[in-house]
């Protein structure tokens, strides 16, 4: 799986929006950027994934760059109950039928939403 | 809510004493994974069960075992405990993927954990 990069720490304030990057420059063709975060000590919870196309859901959006060498996870009206470390994961997808492997957590980002 | 379910919550032990966690998967899910997360080494993946079968490992120590039942819950045993092994344990569970085109994937369900005491 591709190495991913991302700052330790943000701040943003509650009610904007936040956006989290993530570099990823050694990505593959086959390869598809997830995000997940996880809120203080609870188990990690999947955001959000894609390919090469922008996506979007009902938790946040996904941009990816054209090159794909890097994307942003934007959380578009924070709130204070996104206050976690978010996650950028770059793999490949199993199509094999066991399922994928498990997933590389790098560090992750801090997230703080102030008040 | 996951829908995945890990007990016990807290788990006290002392050294090289053998515990034994355990994992409900979400109702339909096939494949378990187990996660070990700790302050130095972070969020690190052990092994992974599909459908009672092991079908990856990570970082897992052989000390360290772990098996999916035939009702797809699974366990992991940790023997010969150290200090070091205080961490979180996560399980996972996710759809199996069938034979699918781009596109498909699979979304990891996480569960709350169990918290681990090594004294």
């Amino acid at each position: 799986d591709a190495k991913t990069t991302q700052p330790p720490s943000m701040d943003c304030a509650e009610g904007r929006a936040a956006n989290l990057p993530c570099n990823h420059s050694t990505i593959s063709g086959n390869e598809y950027v997830y995000w997940y975060r996880q809120i203080h000590s609870q188990g990690p919870q999947y955001i959000i994934h894609g390919l090469k196309n922008n996506e979007t859901n009902e938790m946040a959006s996904l941009i990816i760059t054209e090159d794909r060498k890097s994307s942003t996870l934007i959380l578009p009206h924070a709130t204070l109950r996104d206050t976690a470390v978010y996650y950028c994961i770059v793999r490949v997808l199993m199509y094999s039928g066991g399922g994928a492997d498990g997933l590389t957590f790098g560090k992750g980002t801090h997230l703080i939403i102030q008040p | 809510d996951s829908g995945v379910t890990q007990t016990p919550k807290h788990l006290i032990t002392a050294t090289g004493q053998r515990v034994t966690l355990r994992c409900s998967p979400r109702s339909g899910d096939l494949s378990v994974y187990w996660y070990q997360q700790s302050l130095d080494q972070g969020l690190q993946f052990l092994i992974q069960y599909y459908n009672g079968e092991e079908r990856a490992k990570g970082n897992i120590l052989e000390r360290f075992s772990a098996q999916q039942f035939p009702d797809l819950h699974s366990e992991l045993n940790l023997s010969s405990l150290e200090l070091g092994d205080s961490a979180l344990y996560f399980c996972a569970s996710s759809v199996a993927t069938s034979a699918g085109g781009p596109g498909s994937y699979n979304e990891q369900f996480f569960g709350p954990g169990t918290r681990l005491t090594v004294l």
